[in-house]
C-alpha cells in the first residue's frame, strides 16, 4: 500500500472555530479520497469524499479542498462543535482496488466549548 | 448503506490461544476487508476476503497467523492465531459498495494477556 500522510496528529479548536486537517499522498493512481470520522468504541464512518476531477466539495459544515498537482487534500470543518470531537482519518483508494483503503495516520480533534 | 455486525465486540484472551471474529452483513457484497487498528493508531489492511477464493493478504500479514473464511456473500471470519500481547488491537470488518464507499463494523477490541 502506498502511504498517505496526515497532519496534525492532534488538534484543539474552540467552539465556532475552523478545524483544518491536511493529507498528502504519493500514488497518482489514487482516484477517490474519502474522509472518515471515528468516535471512541465505534468503527469509522464516511464523512465526505472527493474525486480528483473537482477541486472542492462541500457538505454542510464539512469541505474538502483538493490540489491534484500538489497531491494534497484537506478537510475543513466550519463552525466546529464539541460534538465534532473525534478522530478523523483521510484515506485514498483506486477504482480497480474496490474499497481497499489506504489510511492516513489520523487526527484527534478536540473542540472546546 | 450496509449494516455490519461483528462478534465479539471485545475479548480478553490468553497468549498462545486463538480467537475467531465474525462479520455479518445485512446484504450481499462482493468484497469484504479486514483491518487492524492498533491502540491510538490508524487502520491497516490485513486482507481482502473474496467469496469462492482464497483471501489476499497485505505485506506483513500471513495466512497462518490470520486465516480468513468467506463461505458466502454476507459472512466472513478472521482468526487471530497463536496470540501474543502484540496482537492486542481493534479488528474491523469492512465492506464496499460501488467500489468506493466503504462501511465498517464497530470493531472487535482484543486484549491479549
Amino acid at each position: 500500500q502506498q502511504q498517505v500522510k496526515q497532519s496534525p496528529q492532534s488538534l484543539i479548536v474552540q467552539k465556532g472555530g475552523i478545524s483544518i486537517i491536511n493529507c498528502a499522498y504519493e500514488n497518482t493512481a489514487f482516484d477517490y479520497f474519502p474522509w472518515y470520522q471515528q468516535f471512541p468504541g465505534k468503527g469509522p464512518a464516511l464523512l465526505i469524499a472527493i474525486r480528483p476531477d473537482v477541486s472542492e466539495k462541500k457538505e454542510g459544515r464539512f469541505t474538502i479542498s483538493f490540489n491534484k498537482s500538489a497531491k494534497q487534500f484537506s478537510l475543513h470543518i466550519m463552525d466546529s462543535q464539541p460534538g465534532d470531537s473525534a478522530t478523523y482519518f483521510c484515506a485514498a483508494t483506486m477504482g480497480d482496488a474496490g474499497n481497499m483503503l489506504t489510511f492516513g495516520g489520523g487526527t484527534r480533534l478536540m473542540v472546546k466549548p | 448503506s450496509a449494516v455490519i455486525s461483528q462478534k465479539p465486540s471485545r475479548d480478553i484472551c490468553q497468549r498462545g490461544t486463538s480467537l475467531t471474529i465474525q462479520c455479518q452483513v445485512d446484504s450481499q457484497v462482493t468484497m469484504m476487508f479486514w483491518y487492524r487498528q492498533q491502540p491510538g493508531q490508524s487502520l491497516t489492511l490485513i486482507a481482502t476476503a473474496n467469496q469462492g477464493s482464497e483471501a489476499t493478504y497485505e505485506s506483513g500479514f500471513v495466512i497462518d497467523k490470520f486465516p480468513i473464511s468467506r463461505p458466502n456473500l454476507t459472512f466472513s471470519t478472521l482468526t487471530v492465531s497463536n496470540m501474543s500481547p502484540e496482537d492486542s488491537s481493534i479488528y474491523l470488518c469492512s465492506v464496499g459498495r460501488d467500489f468506493t464507499e466503504a462501511f465498517f463494523g464497530q470493531g472487535t477490541r482484543l486484549t491479549v494477556v
